[in-house]
This record gives C-alpha cells, sequence and structure tokens, in this order.
C-alpha cells in the first residue's frame, strides 16, 4: 500500500485563488519531503525541499512567495498554490525519504496531484 | 549540461522481447545513486531500481534489472520478458550525495509494448 498520501488527487480552481496540496508519510516520520512539478509529456522538475520545523528551500526559478510549502510536523508537508493563474496548470507530485541509510526503496512518491487553474 | 540524459523518447517492443533502456550520467561526487522510476498515465511513479555507486553488483529486481557501467556513466535500464502492462514512462534519476536529497529526473523514455 502507499507510503506516502497526497490531497487531493485532482483539483480545479479559478484563476487569482490559492489551493492547498497535501502530503503525507503514513507510517514513518519524514524531516524532509520534496516537491516536484511535471508539465505534460515533460520530467518532474524539483520545485523545493520542506524541512520539518524551518524554512523551505526553493530551487532557482521557483517563487518562494507564489508556492507556499509548510512542514509543520514529521508527517505532513503542504504546498499552496497562491494567486493561481492558468500557467500553474500542472501535475504536482511529492515526495518523502524514510530517514536513515539511503537505498532506492526508502524514497517514495505520493499519487501526485493535477492541478487545472481555469 | 543535463545531469540525465535519456536519448530515447520513445519506444516500441514486442511483448515478450526483452527492452534496454538508456540512461547517461554527469556527476563530479562520488557518492550517488541512480533510481528508475515508471510512470503511467495515471501519474504515480512507481519505484523500480536502485543502483549505489558503491554498489559492486548490478542490481535486480524480477524482471528488471541495472546494467551499471561507472566509467561510461551509465545505467540502462534491462526489462526481460516485456508486458503490456509495461506500457508507460520510464525515467532515470538521480541523487548526489554531496547535493540536496531531491532527485534530478531525465526526460523520460515513453515505452509501448505491442501485442
Amino acid at each position: 500500500g502507499a507510503v506516502v498520501s497526497q490531497h487531493p488527487s485532482w483539483v480545479i480552481c479559478k484563476s487569482g485563488t490559492s489551493v492547498k496540496i497535501e502530503c503525507r508519510s503514513l507510517d514513518f516520520q519524514a524531516t524532509t519531503m520534496f516537491w516536484y512539478r511535471q508539465f505534460p509529456k515533460q520530467s518532474l522538475m524539483l520545485m523545493a525541499t520542506s524541512n520539518e520545523g524551518s524554512k523551505a528551500t526553493y530551487e532557482q526559478g521557483v517563487e518562494k512567495d507564489k508556492f507556499l510549502i509548510n512542514h509543520a510536523s514529521l508527517t505532513l508537508s503542504t504546498l499552496t498554490v497562491t494567486s493561481a493563474h492558468p500557467e500553474d496548470s500542472s501535475f504536482y507530485i511529492c515526495s518523502a525519504r524514510r530517514t536513515g541509510t539511503l537505498s532506492g526503496n526508502t524514497i517514495y512518491f505520493g499519487e501526485g496531484s493535477w492541478l487545472t487553474v481555469v | 549540461a543535463q545531469k540525465i540524459t535519456q536519448t530515447q523518447p520513445g519506444m516500441f517492443v514486442q511483448e515478450k522481447e526483452a527492452v534496454t533502456l538508456d540512461c547517461t550520467y554527469d556527476t563530479s561526487d562520488p557518492s550517488y545513486g541512480l533510481f528508475w522510476y515508471k510512470q503511467p498515465s495515471s501519474g504515480e511513479m512507481i519505484f523500480l531500481i536502485y543502483q549505489g555507486s558503491y554498489d559492486q553488483q548490478n542490481a535486480t529486481e524480477g524482471r528488471y534489472s541495472l546494467n551499471f557501467q561507472k566509467a561510461r556513466k551509465s545505467a540502462n535500464l534491462v526489462i526481460s520478458a516485456s508486458q503490456l502492462g509495461d506500457s508507460a514512462m520510464y525515467f532515470c534519476a538521480m541523487r548526489e550525495e554531496g547535493g540536496a536529497d531531491g532527485l534530478t529526473f531525465g526526460k523520460g523514455t515513453h515505452l509501448i509494448i505491442q501485442p
């Protein structure tokens, strides 16, 4: 079963409004979570690293005031797209790494969230 | 320069044949990990296989194996006995130990298995 859960799977919002996407680690604590964006037929691009109890680290070119990230607990990170515009329509997906030794099966992805801004 | 290069935008393969998906990477970090993910049309990222830079043997997971050639900086995914359900996007990704924890992805290969 899923170990990282994302909600909502689909969201349609009006231009100018804000939308929040949640990413939860279900059976482990994740001090770090990651948010990616994927445009149609393109690859995943890392947007930001969400750090529990501290500010997120944003990749170059990603507006931190537009994509607000909150990692208030060890199992939950949220991404809020503020004042959304149609160009923000995309597939947003989070991942979390189970702390400890790195191996392939300790990086888990959520199911992803399809955002459409109309 | 791209850190992960997947040179095959799309591939058509006959069912039951083996298929190799290419991936080359670029890093100066001596410690890194390489990943392959499958992404069906639903969007979820399904982990397939992992290879650490210090692993002596090529990784294998069921029908998936990773042909790791460190000197060439290549990490090709081999799928044996392909099945119709293998049709999907496949992404190669890398994590550098000295960098952030986030993964750097290639552009992907769209694999279509034909009956």
